[in-house]
C-alpha cells in the first residue's frame, strides 16, 4: 500500500500570509496527487489535482507543484475562508489519503 | 446538477450490521466508478471501497476486507456499502464520492452519513 505523509499537521497562520503543505509518498506516484479542502461539518472540495491543475472555480491564490514521491501546495495570500483541513490524495494505485493539516488563525 | 445523498446511518450495537446508500442523480450514474470514504470524530479520510460502473470491478481497502461489501443498482442509480460485524472504530461518517473518469479522481461528494457503534 502506498502511504502519504503530510506535514505539518497544524499550521498556524494569519491573512495575508503565504502558506505551503507538503507531503510525501512511501513511494513513486509520477504527479498522480490531488489536494482537498475540507470545512467542519462538510464533505471535502478538490482543489487540485495532477500534483499541479487547479480545478475549475478554485482561486489561483492556491498551486500544487511536485512529482515523484515529494509535493506541496501553497496558498500564496491566506483568506479568512482558506481555514480549513488540507489532505493530499494519490490515486496512483487505488486511492490513499494523508493525514490532513489544519490551517488556523494565528 | 450532480447530488450524491447518503443515507442509512444510525446508532447501532457492536457486532450488529448496516447497510448504507448513496442516491445519486444529475449524471449519467452506471458511467461512473463510484467510491466510500470515511472520517471517524477528528480524524482524517479514509478510503474504504471501489466499484466500476458495471459493478464488476470491486476493491476495499485492507482494514475492512471481509466485513464491508460494496454494491450498486443502476437501475435505481444507487450504491450501497454493507457494513457487518461493526466495531467500537468503524463511528464514522461515510461518504460516497464520483470518480472522474479522465483522471481516477474524486469530483463529487455526499454530504456523508453519521454511523455510530456504542452498546
Amino acid at each position: 500500500d502506498i502511504q502519504m505523509t503530510q506535514s505539518p499537521s497544524t499550521l498556524s497562520a494569519s491573512v495575508g500570509d503565504r502558506v505551503t503543505i507538503t507531503c510525501r509518498a512511501s513511494q513513486t506516484i509520477s504527479n498522480r496527487l490531488a489536494w482537498y479542502q475540507q470545512k467542519p461539518g462538510k464533505a471535502p472540495n478538490l482543489l487540485i489535482y495532477k500534483a499541479s491543475s487547479l480545478e475549475s472555480g478554485v482561486p489561483s491564490r492556491f498551486s500544487g507543484s511536485g512529482s515523484g514521491t515529494e509535493f506541496s501546495l501553497t496558498i500564496s495570500s491566506l483568506q479568512p475562508d482558506d481555514f480549513a483541513t488540507y489532505y493530499c490524495q494519490q490515486y496512483s494505485t487505488l486511492w490513499t489519503f494523508g493525514q490532513g493539516t489544519k490551517v488556523e488563525i494565528k | 446538477e450532480v447530488q450524491l445523498v447518503e443515507s442509512g446511518g444510525g446508532l447501532v450495537q457492536p457486532g450488529g450490521s448496516l447497510r448504507l446508500s448513496c442516491a445519486a442523480s444529475g449524471f449519467t450514474f452506471s458511467a461512473y466508478e463510484m467510491n466510500w470514504v470515511r472520517q471517524a470524530p477528528g480524524k482524517g479520510l479514509e478510503w474504504l471501497s471501489y466499484i466500476s460502473g458495471g459493478g464488476d470491478t470491486i476493491y476495499y481497502a485492507g482494514s475492512v476486507k471481509g466485513r464491508f461489501t460494496v454494491s450498486r443498482d443502476n437501475a435505481k442509480n444507487s450504491l450501497y456499502l454493507q457494513i457487518n460485524s461493526l466495531r467500537d472504530e468503524d463511528t464514522a461518517v461515510y461518504y460516497c464520492a464520483r470518480v472522474r473518469t479522465v483522471d481516477q479522481i474524486f469530483d463529487y461528494w455526499g454530504q456523508g452519513t453519521q454511523v455510530t457503534v456504542s452498546s
